[in-house]
C-alpha cells in the first residue's frame, strides 16, 4: 500500500524560500515506472500542477512553465523520498500543497496535504 | 502549455439523475486524460484514467469516453456521496495541466 507522508513549515516569509518533503512507503522513489509530483490548489488558481521527478536510467524533471524559474524537485533516495523548493514565494504562492505519485499517467496516491501561507 | 476548458463549472442535480461533465483540451491529447472526484478538505480521488478506464473500486455509475480534444465524464445515477467537485487533467504533455473543476451541487 502506497502511502505520502508530507512534511514541511506552514508559512513562510515573502522573497523567502518554500520546502516540503514527502516521504514514501510502500514504493520507491526510483522506480522507474512511477513519477513523483507536487500539485497545489488555490481558490484563485484551482489544481495546480507544479512539477516532477521521476527516474528512467537516469533523473529527470519536468516543471510548469508558471514557477519553472524558481522550482527545484529533488529526490532523496537514501531516505526515500522527494522535495519541493520554491524560491522568491510572495502571498500569490499561499496553497494547499500536495505530493502525488504519478503511474499510468495518473495520481492515484496523495499525500495528506500541507497548507502553506506566505506571510510576513 | 495545454488547457483544459471544462464545463458547466457547477450545476445542480437530484439523486437519480443522470449528469455530464465535458472537458476540452487546446489541442489533441489523444486518450490522455483522467478524472478525478475531490470532497471538502480531502485530497482529489481518481476516478477514471485514460479516458475511459475505471480507477479499481470505483463504482460503474461513473463512466468516461472521449478522444483527441473532447472528453466526458457521466453519472448515470447521481447518488448523495456524489456531490463533489469533478477535475479533468490531461497527462499527454510532460507539462500536467488540470481543468478548472465542475462542483456538484445538490438540487
Amino acid at each position: 500500500q502506497v502511502q505520502l507522508q508530507q512534511s514541511g513549515p506552514g508559512l513562510v516569509k515573502p522573497s523567502q524560500t518554500l520546502s516540503l518533503t514527502c516521504a514514501i512507503s510502500g514504493d520507491s522513489v526510483s522506480n522507474s515506472g512511477a513519477a513523483w509530483n507536487w500539485i497545489r490548489q488555490s481558490p484563485s488558481r484551482g489544481l495546480e500542477w507544479l512539477g516532477r521527478t521521476y527516474y528512467r536510467s537516469k533523473w529527470y524533471n519536468d516543471y510548469a512553465v508558471s514557477v519553472k524559474s524558481r522550482i527545484t524537485i529533488n529526490p532523496d533516495t537514501s531516505k526515500n523520498q522527494f522535495s519541493l523548493q520554491l524560491k522568491s514565494v510572495t502571498p500569490e504562492d499561499t496553497a494547499l500543497y500536495y505530493c502525488a505519485r504519478g503511474f499510468r499517467s495518473s495520481y492515484e496516491h496523495w499525500g495528506q496535504g500541507t497548507l502553506v501561507t506566505v506571510s510576513s | 502549455d495545454i488547457q483544459m476548458t471544462q464545463s458547466p463549472s457547477s450545476l445542480s442535480a437530484s439523486v437519480g439523475d443522470r449528469v455530464t461533465i465535458t472537458c476540452r483540451a487546446s489541442q489533441s491529447i489523444d486518450s490522455y486524460l483522467n478524472w478525478y472526484q475531490q470532497k471538502p478538505g480531502k485530497a482529489p480521488k481518481l476516478l477514471i484514467y485514460a479516458a475511459s478506464s475505471l480507477q479499481s473500486g470505483v463504482p460503474s455509475r461513473f463512466s468516461g469516453s472521449g478522444s483527441g480534444t473532447d472528453f466526458t465524464l457521466t453519472i448515470s445515477s447521481l447518488q448523495p456521496e456524489d456531490f463533489a467537485t469533478y477535475y479533468c487533467q490531461q497527462s499527454y504533455s510532460n507539462i500536467r495541466t488540470f481543468g478548472g473543476g465542475t462542483k456538484v451541487e445538490i438540487k
